[in-house]
């Protein structure tokens, strides 16, 4: 079993939807990541957090550390958000990322 | 302010070759990671620099190895290439604070391929 598990894997909405990516894990972490990769490879970081709920424009991440569950949602999705969305975590004094295997998420105008 | 550059962006190679990979940490990042992402997969990790050591390494074998040099910059050399080697090779920098996990930007990646 992974220590990091993403659903779904692929994911395809019409403009406008609403999406969620979810993230569970089976360790204890420092933090949780999400990122996002384009197609050509960069990544950039989304959100880091430890607890509760952040929010930065249309996205929202939030956490639930009891449940080892974290979501990503999407609000008003646009075919711009199209990439693959990746979590990730950190754990104890590791200082290294254990990753998902991402989830590919078209979103078509 | 330049986030993480990484050269070459692609790399063509032939079995039995070996590789470097160059790593610019964002300014004021002294920690540098390589990870390892194959088609379809979640990145794996590979090494970890800091103060021109290897403090942490996943389960690579030593055919995979690296320098940090006194600017932060970093190396990941392959020897003895093997067709499974194939894969986006990225560069994560992140600043090292009292052991505090901080957020990591990553560079855009060299696309290796073995031929």
């Amino acid at each position: 079993k992974n220590e990091v598990e993403q659903s779904p894997q692929n994911l395809t909405a019409q403009e406008g939807e609403f999406i969620t990516i979810n993230c569970s894990y089976s360790v204890g972490i420092s933090a949780l990541h999400w990122l996002q990769q384009h197609p050509g490879g960069g990544i950039v970081s989304l959100f880091m957090l430890s607890s509760g709920k952040k929010k930065h424009g249309r996205l929202i991440a939030t956490i639930n550390i009891q449940e080892k569950h974290s979501s990503l949602h999407i609000t008003a999705s646009h075919p711009r958000d199209s990439a693959v969305y990746i979590c990730a975590v950190s754990s104890g004094s590791a200082r290294q990322l254990t990753f998902g295997s991402g989830t590919q998420l078209t979103v078509l105008p | 302010d330049a986030g993480v550059t990484q050269s070459p962006t692609h790399l063509i190679k032939t079995r039995g070759q070996q590789v470097t990979l160059r790593c610019s940490p964002k300014s004021g990042h002294d920690t540098v990671s390589w990870y390892q992402q194959a088609l379809g997969q979640g990145p794996q990790f590979i090494f970890q620099y800091y103060e021109e050591e290897e403090r942490q390494r996943g389960n690579f074998p030593d055919r995979f190895s690296g320098h940090q040099f006194p600017n932060y910059s970093s190396e990941l050399n392959v020897n003895a290439l093997l067709l499974g080697d194939s894969a986006l090779y990225l560069c994560a920098s992140t600043e090292d604070r009292a052991g505090m996990y901080t957020e990591a930007f990553f560079g855009q990646g060299t696309r290796l391929t073995v031929v």
